[in-house]
């Protein structure tokens, strides 16, 4: 059974920075491209970061773009979503998210398909 | 960007049927996956690609397709089933992953 847990959420102050963790079990975790979605308060869900099952091809949010930065330990099946520059906007849950697929921006007809989600950790931006 | 379009909230009586829609210009070319979150717990996969359940979603959950709007039908809903809806695909210009806004189901 897929098991995704994320850890290191917490309050922290705009501006600063801040390192989640996903620790993954369960599957081969270099077989598959790995994601972080968020749902902040009262929003819907969005999609954060990708990243193929190897770490040279990622891809990001135009909001986060340029202050987030995914990577992958697949020595230890762990994701990281290293976040820089912090603002308000960025407080929301953040899931760990299992593709089915190898690569994160595949170009097949079946689309998306997240098959496995953490619990989340809550990341909170606050002064 | 595309965006992915939902209507915020859709209701049902118990029992009967009913359509959850997502539109979009990418969904003319990608299928759509369709995710279902209840308060408090992890988004669940229960459509994927060309109508494909998960295994353990139950068969009255049905997708499809046409042009570019694409349904996620619940037959016979259950009081279980009352929960947001979500539709995902893929920007045919950036090929970044695009989520619909959720749509809020009640069950009547």
């Amino acid at each position: 059974e897929v098991h995704l847990v994320e850890s290191g959420g917490g309050l922290v102050q705009p501006g600063r920075s801040l390192t989640v963790s996903c620790a993954a079990s369960g599957f081969t975790f270099d077989d598959y491209a790995m994601h972080w979605v968020r749902h902040a308060p009262g929003k819907g869900l969005k999609w954060v970061a990708g990243i193929s099952w190897e770490n040279g091809n990622v891809g990001y949010a135009d909001s986060v773009k340029g202050r987030f930065a995914i990577s992958r330990d697949n020595a230890k099946n762990t994701l990281f979503l290293e976040m820089k520059s912090l603002r308000a906007d960025d407080t929301a849950l953040y899931y760990c998210v299992k593709d089915i697929t190898s690569v994160w921006n595949g170009h097949s007809e079946q689309g998306v398909i997240f098959d496995s989600w953490g619990q989340g950790t809550l990341v909170t931006v606050s002064s | 960007s595309s965006e992915l379009t939902q209507d915020p909230t859709v209701s049902v009586a118990l029992g009967q049927t009913v359509k959850i829609t997502c539109q979009g210009d990418s969904l003319a070319f990608y299928h759509t996956s369709w995710l279902q979150r209840k308060p408090g717990q992890a988004p669940l996969l229960v459509m994927s690609g060309n109508n494909l359940r998960p295994s353990g979603i139950p068969d009255r959950f049905s997708g499809s397709r046409s042009g570019n709007t694409a349904s996620l039908t619940i037959t016979g809903a259950q009081a279980g089933d009352e929960a947001d809806y979500y539709c995902c695909s893929r920007d045919i210009n950036t090929n970044a992953v695009l989520f619909g806004g959720g749509t809020k189901l009640t069950v009547l």
